[in-house]
C-alpha cells in the first residue's frame, strides 16, 4: 500500500458526459501528478501540482482539467468524453517535486466510455 | 529527443531463472532512473531508482539494477525470479535540466510471464 488512495477504482460512463477521479496523496506529500495508461499510447504523464498551485502540463486535452484543494487532495475531470479516453488514470505524490523525489503511485481508476 | 526504450515487449522465464530486463535512455546528461512493478490490476511500485553515486543499485524483491553511462543504459536483474514476478515492468526516468517539472517519462513496459 503506498498510501495513496484514488477513488472510484472504476468507472463506467457514456460518451459526452464528465466524470470526476479524485486523489488523495500520502500523508505530508505536497505534490501530485496525474498519469493515463491506456493500451496505444502507453503511460502519459498529464498534470502536476503543488501544494494548490499547477506546475507542469503533460499531453493533456483541453477537454480535462485538474485541481488541487487545500487539503492537498486532487480531482481530475475529463468532459465530453470519447471512447478513446477509457484508460487507466492513476495518481502520484511526493513530498518535494524540486528534487526528484519518488513518486508514490495509487492503485488508478479504471475509466471505461461506452 | 529524449526517450525511454525498454527493446523486450515480453520475456518469458522460468522460476528460478534468472531474468534481466533492459532500459536505454537518450538525453545529453544522466537522468533520474527508475524501475517501477505494474502487477495485474494493480498500481505501480517503486523496486529501485538511481540518482547518483554507487552504479549498482540494490531494490526491494531481490531486484537489482546497473546504471552503465557508457551505454545509456540501466538494465533491471534478479537472479532467480518466483512465480510472484509475473508482471509488467516499467522503467522510468525524470529528465533533470529539461525542465522543473520532474515528471516521470515511462518506457513502454516489459510483461514478464513465469513458467513453472
Amino acid at each position: 500500500d503506498s498510501g495513496v488512495t484514488q477513488t472510484p477504482k472504476h468507472l463506467i460512463t457514456a460518451t459526452g458526459q464528465r466524470v470526476t477521479l479524485r486523489c488523495s496523496p500520502r500523508s505530508g506529500d505536497l505534490s501530485v501528478y496525474w498519469y493515463q495508461q491506456s493500451l496505444d499510447q502507453g503511460l502519459q504523464f498529464l498534470i502536476q501540482y503543488y501544494n494548490g498551485e499547477e506546475r507542469a502540463k503533460g499531453n493533456i486535452l483541453e477537454r480535462f482539467s485538474a485541481q488541487q484543494f487545500p487539503d492537498l487532495h486532487s480531482e481530475l475531470n475529463l468532459s465530453s468524453l470519447e471512447l478513446g479516453d477509457s484508460a487507466l488514470y492513476f495518481c502520484a505524490s511526493s513530498v518535494n517535486p524540486n528534487t526528484g523525489e519518488t513518486q508514490y503511485f495509487g492503485p488508478g481508476t479504471r475509466l471505461l466510455v461506452l | 529527443a529524449q526517450s525511454v526504450t525498454q527493446p523486450d515487449i515480453h520475456i518469458t522465464v522460468s522460476e528460478g531463472a534468472s531474468l534481466e530486463l533492459r532500459c536505454n535512455y537518450s538525453y545529453g546528461a544522466t537522468p533520474y532512473l527508475f524501475w517501477y512493478v505494474q502487477s495485474p490490476g494493480q498500481g505501480l511500485q517503486l523496486l529501485l531508482k538511481y540518482f547518483s553515486g554507487d552504479t549498482l543499485v540494490q531494490g526491494i524483491k531481490g531486484f537489482e539494477a546497473e546504471f552503465k553511462r557508457s551505454q545509456s543504459s540501466f538494465n533491471l536483474r534478479k537472479p532467480s525470479v518466483h512465480w510472484s514476478d509475473a508482471a509488467e515492468y516499467f522503467c522510468a526516468v525524470v529528465f533533470i535540466y529539461l525542465s522543473n517539472d520532474y515528471k516521470l517519462s515511462f518506457g513502454a513496459g516489459t510483461t514478464v510471464t513465469v513458467r513453472a
